[in-house]
């Protein structure tokens, strides 16, 4: 889990502002996850990418929120004119199958970015 | 809508079985049982899964119901840094990608 790395991680921005989370997968892993946690809730599913594809964004609210991964570089959620409302811990993972594939290994979290708005 | 039934809480004294139960008695035929724990502020760590026959490893039994409508994980001996909140989670969906947590279990783990 160690292996998985984001960063920061506790962001604070005033409404209107940009927040941009960064994930750093395992060494040999292409697929990443991002999950939502709210206070006392558990984590929900927002957005699955591949490197340079986003494959599943089901999860991800319709406006002001957007992910990528890049060939090169670590993938990153960005949620522009953030509101008190996205305040929340924002956790990534990564995985070395996709497509559900990777169903009959485990998928590993990183310590997560908590994003507080003010 | 959740897949999974689970105590909202759990006490256990340090050293003792903990065992943590799960209801899925909608699951299919092709999904898997997933357990992961996230103790408090960090990220969820990955703790067992199964298909139908009992599975073990370092951290945990998972013993699934012949019917695999309901599970249990079991931690043999509690710790204190067992204290975490612990997820049982299905598949969702054929072909989706990704996991469904649910408000899990929470576990404290008693001197």
């Amino acid at each position: 889990n160690a292996g998985v790395m984001q960063n920061p991680r506790h962001l604070v921005r005033r409404r209107g502002q940009e927040a941009r989370l960064r994930c750093s997968p395992m060494k040999g892993h292409s697929h990443v996850y991002w999950y939502r946690q709210l206070p006392e809730e558990g984590l929900k599913f927002m957005v699955y990418l591949q490197k340079e594809n986003i494959i599943d964004e089901s999860g991800m609210p319709k406006e002001r929120f957007s992910a990528e991964f890049p060939k090169e570089g670590p993938s990153i959620l960005r949620i522009q004119q953030v509101v008190r409302g996205d305040s929340a811990a924002y956790f990534c993972a990564s995985s070395p199958l996709g497509q559900g594939a990777w169903l009959n290994t485990e998928a590993f979290f990183g310590q997560g970015t908590r994003l507080t708005v003010v | 809508d959740a897949k999974t039934t689970q105590p909202t809480s759990m006490d256990c004294a340090e050293g003792r079985a903990a065992n943590l139960p799960c209801n899925h008695s909608t699951i299919s035929g092709n999904e898997y049982v997933y357990w992961y724990r996230q103790i408090h502020s960090q990220g969820p760590q990955y703790i067992i899964h199964g298909l139908k026959n009992n599975e073990t490893n370092e951290m945990a039994s998972l013993i699934i119901t012949e019917d695999r409508k309901s599970s249990t994980l079991i931690l043999p001996h509690a710790t204190l840094r067992d204290t975490a909140v612990y997820y049982c989670i299905v598949r969702v969906a054929a072909g989706a990608n990704n996991l469904f947590f649910g408000t899990g279990t929470r576990l404290t783990v008693i001197p």
